[in-house]
């Protein structure tokens, strides 16, 4: 069965400091991968996808995120954050043939400080 | 463009009551799927439905249960409410049924519930 860890719970970093949100993941199959954020009181919103082609998915807001099949990892990076990017960040995962709901992370909720 | 829309976004209800949510979903999409989101779980998918059928299940009890009407809108219903169903359900659509979606999914703000 597929699972998604994200390594870290919370980040915090100063303003304009580079960050990475580290994911893994565990599947049998090929897998699409995905990061969605969440800002306080809102729904979910996604960052970027990888569904195949290039390992570097560049995203909305500056992100990019690598994906490593030999280690299973999907890593959120942006090389400097600013205040309004304090959320929750969800790492995600689809397998290639299956129903196609995602299996989320729990999330690592980013604080960025001035 | 509109988005997805849940009502309530707030409700407290009491142990054995029942809830039911609603979700409109953006303009021209067919297929809507049910999150639960808790502190100690994350977000763990309920069901999708897509015209007006249940395509996809999580792995919860039959206590949690939906339906999606012709015009795309979903409701999902819990009875015999329990504590631990407290929680913020979010709702989602997209264009097409997830197994031919590739993961774009649009969020409402979702309903928190308060079960006392």
């Amino acid at each position: 069965a597929q699972s998604v860890t994200q390594l870290d719970s919370q980040v915090p970093v100063f303003e304009e400091a580079p960050v990475e949100l580290r994911c893994n993941y565990s599947s049998s199959v090929s897998v699409y991968l995905f990061w969605y954020v969440q800002y306080p009181n809102q729904g979910l919103q996604l960052l970027l996808k990888y569904l195949s082609g290039s390992t570097l998915v560049k995203g909305i807001n500056g992100f990019e995120a690598e994906f490593n099949k030999s280690q299973t990892s999907f890593h959120l990076r942006k090389p400097s954050v600013h205040i309004s990017d304090t959320a929750e960040y969800f790492c995600a995962v689809s397998e290639k043939g299956s129903q196609g709901n995602l299996i989320f992370g729990k999330g690592t909720k980013l604080s960025v400080k001035p | 463009k509109a988005g997805v829309t849940q009502t309530p976004r707030y409700l407290i209800k009491t142990r054995g009551q029942q809830v039911t949510l609603s979700c409109s979903p953006i303009s021209g999409h067919r297929s809507v799927s049910w999150y639960q989101q808790t502190p100690g779980q994350g977000l763990q998918f309920l069901f999708e439905y897509f015209s007006e059928t249940q395509r996809n299940k999580g792995n919860f009890p039959g206590r949690f249960s939906g339906r999606q009407f012709s015009n795309s809108r979903s409701e999902m219903n819990v009875s015999t409410l329990e504590l631990g169903d407290s929680a913020l359900y979010l709702c989602a659509s997209s264009l097409n049924t997830l197994f031919l979606n590739t993961g774009e999914l649009f969020f409402g703000e979702g309903s928190r519930l308060t079960v006392l």
